[in-house]
């Protein structure tokens, strides 16, 4: 599974525009990537994946460049509840079941 | 409609006691996930099961056990506990077909300390 570096903390105020980028510039051809958000004492939530371009949902955007070796979740006019981790992963997704593989994440605080 | 349920939420056990972790999922999901995370890391794999009837080594498997008793329930077993395994344990499942879209559903977490 290749590996992901991403930032260990991030501030921001309320109402901004969050970027977080993460770097994995080993990421082969079947690879997707995947973002997670933890809350403390809560197990993590699926939040967005992509595989290149744009992905859009209700909760964030995902921007993966061309050459997939990095990608930036987007996550529009942020409240206090977005404090969270936030893991950026990459998977092969195969016929079978895949395995994540979870890093320290980026630990985003949302400042009144 | 729960989807993954953990029991029990907190345990406090002694060095060398035994327990179960008990995991159960609503969704139907194929595959089904044992990770811990201590204080301020990611989480790690235990065991996973890709289905029914098979189970497989994940990245810190030493000292636990594992049984998928049915394709709803995924237990995961200390057989003699030791303060490393003080953590919290996470179970999660994944339907194959819905993993590109809805990704893994976590529980809610076992908070286990081992003195």
């Amino acid at each position: 599974l290749a590996k992901t570096t991403q930032p260990i903390s991030m501030d921001s105020y309320e109402g901004q525009e969050v970027n977080i980028t993460c770097s994995h510039n080993n990421i082969a051809t079947n690879d997707y990537i995947t973002w997670y958000q933890q809350f403390p004492s809560q197990g993590p939530r699926f939040i967005i994946q992509g595989y290149k371009t744009k992905v859009t949902n209700e909760v964030a955007s995902l921007f993966i460049p061309a050459d997939r070796k990095s990608s930036t979740l987007s996550l529009p006019r942020v409240s206090l509840s977005d404090t969270a981790v936030y893991y950026c992963l990459v998977a092969l997704s195969g016929a079978g079941s895949y395995q994540l593989t979870f890093g320290k994440g980026t630990k985003l605080s949302v400042i009144p | 409609n729960a989807g993954v349920t953990q029991t029990p939420k907190f345990q406090v056990l002694k060095t060398g006691q035994s327990m179960t972790l008990q995991c159960a999922q609503d969704m139907n999901h194929n595959s089904m996930y044992w990770y811990r995370q201590d204080p301020g890391m990611g989480l790690r794999l235990i065991y996973y099961s890709a289905s029914e009837g098979t189970t497989d080594k994940g990245e810190v498997p030493n000292g636990y056990n594992v049984s998928r008793l049915n394709k709803r329930e995924f237990s995961l077993r200390l057989e003699s506990a030791a303060p490393s395994q003080t953590s919290v344990y996470f179970c999660a499942s994944s339907a194959i077909r819905d993993v590109l879209n809805y990704g893994y559903t976590f529980g809610s977490g076992t908070r286990l300390t081992v003195v």
